[in-house]
């Protein structure tokens, strides 16, 4: 596609539940990043992807979180037991580059968790 | 941990004065993005800085890199409301893979 594709754009659920965020990078980068964006903040890194393989994934906050990239192209971030805590924005983003060149971002998820 | 820190964290201008934002980071850095973020929207990239005492210039937007490359600034002369955002540097931290972001700041411009 001609950009980062995000889906769902919201989604509202309740303590405890299973959510999986779909990130559908730029065709042909290499690069995939997930952030986490609360309120008044920046964007937090959670984890990054070189092809099929999270290259870093030292930004998960815990166990509940975890993130596949099986072909290399689209992405999907998983949050088990969804607390309110992780209600926030979830950005993904891609690029070309191997090593932080440029970050392309989807519009974002917005997870609010009841 | 490896931190990068903006001033100031807001910043009210009335429109045609200037703006600076700043940027520091506790590790020299090989590189720095800067990103504006509109109210509601997502970061998009303004520009990349590499080398030490750089200095880069989009019309109205000049940015700068340190000489220890540990710090960057971001002007903008004569604020427009097109300016109104929050602005993000970003650098590469650790091994290098993950890009750390500042808290921003968050620009309003008075008509």
């Amino acid at each position: 596609g001609a950009g980062v594709s995000q889906t769902p754009s919201n989604k509202v659920t309740e303590k405890g539940k299973y959510v999986e965020l779909r990130c559908d990078p730029i065709s042909g980068h290499t690069a995939l990043y997930w952030y986490r964006q609360s309120l008044g903040q920046g964007p937090e890194f959670l984890i990054y992807f070189q092809g099929t393989g999270a290259a870093d994934d030292s930004g998960l906050p815990n166990d509940r979180f975890f993130a596949v990239r099986p072909e290399g192209s689209v992405s999907t971030l998983k949050i088990q037991r969804t607390e309110r805590g992780d209600s926030a924005v979830y950005l993904c983003a891609s690029s070309s580059t191997m090593n932080t060149g440029e970050l392309f971002f989807g519009e974002g998820s917005r997870l609010t968790v009841l | 941990g490896q931190q990068v820190m903006q001033i100031p964290q807001y910043q009210h201008v009335q429109e045609g004065e200037d703006f600076t934002t700043y940027c520091n980071s506790s590790t020299t850095l090989s590189n720095i993005q800067w990103y504006k973020q509109r109210p509601g929207g997502h970061p998009v990239f303004l520009i990349q800085l590499v080398k030490s005492g750089e200095v880069k210039k989009q019309k109205r937007l000049t940015f700068q890199f340190g000489e220890a490359k540990k710090n960057s600034s971001l002007h903008i002369t004569a604020t427009q409301t097109t300016d109104v955002g929050t602005y993000f540097c970003a650098g590469p931290m650790a091994s290098g893979s993950r890009l750390t972001f500042g808290e921003g700041t968050q620009l309003t411009v008075n008509p």
